[in-house]
C-alpha cells in the first residue's frame, strides 16, 4: 500500500517569513495530493490539492509543487500569519483513499 | 457547499457498552464516506471505506464485527462501537466525498470510553 513521509514534524517560522512543509509517497499509482489543516480539535480543513497530471499549483499565499519522478511534493506558505499556526497534513491516494502523512505542527513566532 | 456534519461531538460511556457516531453530508450526496481514528498529536488512521448500499471495506488491523459501518444513504453514514473498552477512547472523524477524490471532513467525535 502507499506509504506518506512527511517533514519537519514541528516548524516555527517568524511572522512574515516563509514556511516549507515536504512530503514524500512510495506509490507511483497515487494521482491526488491534498494538503489539510487542522486546529486543535478542530475538523481537518482542504488548503490546497494537485493532481498528477500538475507540476504546481498556487492559491494566494499557498503554493504546492509535485515532482512526480521523485515521488514528493511541498507545501509552502509566503508571508506567513499568527492564524497560519496549525498542524498541516499531506495526503496521497487514488481512486478516493487517501494515506495521511504524520502531519507538521506550524507555529508562527509573531 | 461540501459541509459535513458528525454527532454527537463527544460521548462517554461505560466500558461494555455500545457507541452510535452519525456522519451526515449537508449539501451533497455523498458516494463515498470515510471513518478515521485520530489520537493524539497523532495523524488521521483510515477504518474503513464505505459506500452507499454496499458492506464497507476495512483496513488491515480494522475488527470489523466491533466497528460496526452502515452507509445507508448517499448522505448518512454509522460507526458503531461495540463493547467500547478504554483503549477505544480516541478521536473517531468521517469524511464524505461526491466524486473524484477530494474529502470533506465531519467536525470529529472525541470518544471517551471509562
Amino acid at each position: 500500500g502507499e506509504n506518506v513521509e512527511q517533514h519537519p514534524s514541528t516548524l516555527s517560522v517568524q511572522e512574515g517569513d516563509s514556511a516549507v512543509i515536504k512530503c514524500t509517497y512510495s506509490d507511483s499509482a497515487s494521482n491526488y495530493f491534498p494538503w489539510y489543516k487542522q486546529e486543535l480539535g478542530k475538523r481537518p480543513q482542504l488548503i490546497i490539492d494537485i493532481r498528477s497530471n500538475v507540476g504546481e499549483k498556487k492559491d494566494q499565499r499557498i503554493a504546492v509543487t509535485l515532482n512526480k519522478t521523485a515521488k514528493h511534493f511541498s507545501l509552502h506558505i509566503t508571508e506567513t500569519q499568527p492564524e497560519d499556526s496549525a498542524v498541516y497534513f499531506c495526503a496521497a491516494g487514488g481512486n478516493e483513499k487517501l494515506t495521511f502523512g504524520t502531519g507538521t505542527r506550524l507555529t508562527i513566532i509573531p | 457547499g461540501a459541509v459535513v456534519s458528525q454527532h454527537p461531538s463527544r460521548v462517554i460511556c461505560k466500558s461494555g457498552t455500545s457507541v452510535k457516531i452519525e456522519c451526515r453530508s449537508l449539501d451533497f450526496q455523498a458516494t463515498t464516506m470515510f471513518w478515521y481514528r485520530q489520537f493524539p498529536k497523532q495523524s488521521l488512521m483510515l477504518m474503513a471505506t464505505s459506500n452507499e448500499g454496499s458492506k464497507a471495506t476495512y483496513e488491515q488491523g480494522v475488527e470489523k464485527d466491533k466497528f460496526l459501518i452502515n452507509h445507508a444513504s448517499l448522505t448518512l453514514s454509522t460507526l458503531t462501537v461495540t463493547s467500547a473498552h478504554p483503549e477505544d477512547s480516541s478521536f473517531y472523524i468521517c469524511s464524505a466525498s461526491q466524486e473524484g477524490h477530494t474529502q470533506y471532513f465531519g467536525p470529529g467525535t472525541r470518544l471517551t470510553v471509562l
